[in-house]
């Protein structure tokens, strides 16, 4: 299994800027987790789907956060317009309903907002 | 709100030592408790995990002790290895009906000296 595939696995942008985060979940899983990590807040769960629709989003700092999924090997997360305070490492992460005691995390997405 | 507290931030310890990382909840709704290793550059693996019905649990050299009335749960990485060298989260959860959404302690920095 190719486990959970993120891109970009780094990117530098300017403040203001529009940043799009992709996630393919492992084949087979139903669940989709969006974390971010940093060192002040440590790892955050930002939003989570189950088949494809949105659950919780408590998470989502603000509304320049959004997150889809359009079928399910596929979602994006969004940032815009990018702010410095926005720098931090984005996790996905899937999981399938029978295992749901297993996260399994992507590299992770660094992103830099400068 | 930090509902999970972990400690130490930071630990070294020699090649064949103990580590031990310690781990504080809030919400006495929580019913999972597992913990993930990160390696540098990686995202989270789970690493192993406890339901409160048993006090402990060991596999190989990492075990969980785990103690419901102080609501308390431990690591104990025993013959500490130079590969262990990572950083470890401690997790909670409530059950799996509300999406098993984690949250997570802050993270203990484990460098192991050979």
């Amino acid at each position: 299994d190719a486990g959970v595939i993120q891109s970009p696995r780094h990117e530098v942008t300017e403040m203001g800027q529009e940043v799009t985060l992709r996630c393919k979940p492992i084949s087979g899983h139903d669940y989709l987790f969006w974390y971010r990590q940093t060192m002040m807040r440590g790892l955050e769960l930002l939003i989570y789907f189950n088949n494809n629709v949105p659950i919780d989003d408590s998470g989502m700092p603000e509304d320049r956060f959004s997150a889809k999924m359009p079928n399910a090997s596929f979602s994006t997360l969004k940032i815009q317009p990018s702010e410095p305070r926005d720098s931090a490492v984005y996790f996905c992460a899937s999981t399938r309903e029978g295992a749901r005691d297993t996260i399994y995390f992507g590299e992770g997405s660094w992103l830099t907002v400068v | 709100q930090q509902q999970v507290k972990q400690s130490p931030q930071s630990l070294i310890v020699q090649k064949g030592g103990i580590s031990i990382i310690n781990c504080a909840y809030e919400n006495t709704a929580f019913d999972y408790f597992p913990w993930y290793q990160q390696f540098p550059g990686k995202g989270p693996a789970l690493l192993i995990a406890i339901r409160p019905d048993v006090s402990e649990k060991k596999e190989g050299r990492f075990t969980i002790s785990f103690n419901k009335s102080a609501k308390q749960f431990s690591l104990h990485i025993m013959d500490s290895q130079p590969g262990d060298s990572a950083t470890y989260f401690c997790a909670a959860s409530k059950s799996w009906a509300a999406g098993n959404k984690l949250t997570f302690g802050g993270g203990t920095r484990v460098l192991v000296k050979p």
